[in-house]
């Protein structure tokens, strides 16, 4: 069975700096990984995805991830935050076709002014 | 284009009722998943539908059920509330559009049990 590790439930990190979130994740085959953004009273919006190809990828708002896959990582970064990125941020996995979203607990980003 | 929608917005229940919430995907999706959130578990599956079948399902008991219609709206029913039921619940409209797989949640509908 999947499962998604999120290691920090809390990151308060103060404007313009750059910031880490980290992702980890335990699948027994191939996976499709995906990092969403909560912002209050919200849905999710989907920040980015790795499906296959070129292990960094980019997303809305100038976020990134790459893809780790001998260390089942997926870590999201942004080189330097805004006050409108004080969210809620989670990681997800799939095994692709039908297979449902397994997401982690989400990490809380606070951005500092 | 008009994005997901859900209603009702908010909804206070109380234990031993039902209640009934709705999903629009969007335009061309077929898909439809709901998702529960709350702060002790997080996001968790409870089912997709397709095509109005069911194509999969999440661990949770009887009492939670849906359906899809042939516009493909979706609505899931939870029966007898119980206090733990209280939640956010998302539903996410997934299809092929212009040649790209594509998901959109909607804003959710947060349920309330006292």
């Amino acid at each position: 069975a999947q499962s998604v590790t999120q290691l920090d439930s809390q990151v308060p990190v103060f404007e313009e700096a750059p910031v880490e979130l980290r992702c980890n994740y335990s699948s027994s085959v191939s996976v499709y990984l995906f990092w969403y953004v909560q912002y209050p009273n919200q849905g999710l919006q989907l920040l980015l995805k790795y499906l296959s190809g070129s292990t960094l990828v980019k997303g809305i708002n100038g976020f990134e991830a790459e893809f780790n896959k001998s260390q089942t990582s997926f870590h999201l970064r942004k080189p330097s935050v805004h006050i409108s990125d004080t969210a809620e941020y989670f990681c997800a996995v799939s095994e692709g076709g039908n297979t449902p979203l397994v997401f982690g607990k989400g990490t809380r980003l606070s951005v500092i002014a | 284009k008009a994005g997901v929608t859900q209603t009702p917005r908010y909804l206070i229940k109380t234990r031993g009722q039902q209640v009934t919430l709705s999903c629009s995907p969007i335009s061309g999706h077929r898909s439809v998943s709901w998702y529960q959130q709350t702060p002790g578990q997080g996001l968790q599956f409870l089912f997709e539908y397709f095509s109005e079948t069911q194509r999969n399902k999440g661990n949770f008991p009887g009492r939670f059920s849906g359906r899809q219609f042939s516009n493909s709206r979706s609505e899931m029913n939870v029966s007898t509330l119980e206090l733990g039921d209280s939640a956010l619940y998302l539903c996410a409209s997934s299809g092929r559009l212009a040649g790209r797989d594509t998901q959109y949640f909607g804003p959710g509908t947060r349920l309330t049990v006292l």
